[in-house]
């Protein structure tokens, strides 16, 4: 059974401070990754996706991808009270190239 | 405006009676998915569809049931045969096989 594993939390971090979230996957064929953000009672929103090795970078969130390790994570600068909630990994199983994976998600608050 | 709409944000069972989830998209995607979250709980697939008149089971189908006569349509049945129906189910849809999934603001059934 292909997984995708993540802590379920909660991290607690400061305000200002950097969140960092993490995702290791055991599909090792998987190609594409996927953090959405989940906020209590509501549907998961794509914060971002990465397909290749290295960094990306959308505002003041980061995600790394490492294929070799099978490890995925997001970093959140300078957070926000408004960032608490739940995030979630997705990777794309290899296994039928429409069929996503979740892991079960980290709740992060952020204490203001 | 284009997007994922479910209906109803709320729903109640009643033992042995079968409900219907709506979900209804406009962005032309070909693929759609079911997905039930149970709280605390990661995304379980129930089934997928890749293109009109067609689709596949999920990790969790049995108790429900799917039809996909329109692209635009992808409506989920929870039949009787479902014991423990009572979760947030989301419906979930996509252009093509890199791009990530996006999500209605989902359904919330209860037992009656």
């Amino acid at each position: 059974q292909k997984e995708v594993e993540q802590n379920s939390g909660p991290l607690s971090v400061p305000e200002g401070a950097i969140a960092s979230l993490n995702c290791t996957y055991s599909d090792r064929g998987s190609q594409s990754f996927f953090w959405y953000r989940q906020y209590s009672g509501k549907s998961p929103e794509l914060i971002m996706s990465i397909y290749s090795n290295g960094d990306k970078e959308d505002g003041r969130f980061t995600a790394q991808l490492n294929k070799a390790s099978q490890y995925v994570s997001l970093l959140i600068r300078d957070s926000q009270p408004s960032d608490s909630a739940t995030y979630l990994c997705a990777a794309r199983s290899t296994s039928g190239t429409y069929k996503y994976i979740f892991g079960t998600g980290t709740r992060l608050k952020v204490l203001a | 405006d284009g997007g994922i709409t479910q209906s109803p944000k709320y729903l109640f069972r009643k033992e042995g009676q079968n409900v219907t989830l709506s979900c209804e998209q406009n962005l032309n995607h070909d693929a759609m998915y079911w997905y039930r979250q149970d709280p605390g709980q990661g995304l379980r697939l129930i089934y997928y569809s890749q293109i009109v008149n067609d689709f596949q089971k999920g990790d969790i189908a049995e108790g429900y049931s799917v039809s996909r006569e329109k692209k635009e349509s992808f409506p989920l049945t929870v039949t009787s045969a479902q014991k423990n129906p009572t979760a947030f189910y989301l419906c979930a849809s996509k252009e093509t096989v890199q791009q990530p999934q996006h999500f209605g603001d989902g359904t919330r059934l209860s037992i009656l």
